[in-house]
């Protein structure tokens, strides 16, 4: 069965540090990959996504992604983190001839100011 | 911008009582989904729904839970018999078509005592 990894389940950052959350899907086809984030009392909120193209993909917030195909990885970057950052952040993954999101455990960052 | 709405945003309920859970998904959306979040856990994908009816669903959706979409705008997730371990945040999420992201609402927190 497909499923999406983050090994990162809590991360504690300084204001301007940089960032990169770990995320790994294990399927072999074609896949829609994406990072939502969740500000505390609040929905999931879309980040950035890869459908195709370009495997650095841009998003708000400074927000950037970079899909390596041959490590089945798909890692969220941000150059400086800020303390509006403090959020959960979510990968998730949809596989070809389906309409599911696979989504991963989640990882916790909190920015201190 | 569009929003997919829920209601209510909390919902207690004691043990063994029927819940409905309600969603307005974005308007030209075709693909409607459930998804639960158990505290401190993962989103966990329940069903999806296309063409007025189940495309895929989860294990965890057995029998005690069913949608709906009763009037073409409403979008609604019955347990009928609730039980503790269903005590968890129910998002709803749509999509317009194949290559667009989920859109997630708020969520109902269900607390089942």
């Amino acid at each position: 069965a497909q499923s999406v990894s983050q090994h990162n389940h809590h991360v504690i950052l300084s204001e301007a540090a940089s960032l990169e959350l770990g995320c790994n899907y294990s399927y072999g086809g074609t896949v829609n990959l994406f990072w939502y984030v969740q500000y505390p009392g609040q929905h999931l909120q879309l980040l950035l996504k890869y459908f195709s193209g370009d495997p650095l993909v841009k998003g708000i917030k400074g927000f950037e992604a970079e899909f390596i195909k041959s490590k089945f990885s798909f890692n969220l970057r941000k150059p400086s983190v800020q303390w509006s950052d403090t959020a959960e952040y979510f990968c998730a993954v949809k596989t070809s001839g389906t309409y599911k999101y696979i989504f991963g455990t989640g990882t916790r960052l909190k920015v201190l100011a | 911008e569009p929003e997919v709405t829920q209601t209510p945003s909390h919902q207690v309920t004691q043990m063994g009582q029927e819940v409905i859970l309600r969603c307005v998904p974005i308007s030209n959306h075709l693909y409607f989904y459930w998804y639960r979040q158990i505290l401190g856990q993962k989103v966990e994908f329940l069903v999806s729904f296309y063409n007025n009816e189940i495309s895929e669903k989860s294990e965890i959706f057995d029998d005690q839970f069913s949608v709906e979409r009763p009037d073409g705008s409403n979008f609604t997730l019955k347990i009928r018999s609730t039980k503790l371990e269903d005590s968890a945040m129910y998002f709803c999420a749509s999509m317009g078509g194949g290559n667009s992201p989920l859109h997630f609402g708020n969520g109902t927190r269900l607390t089942v005592t």
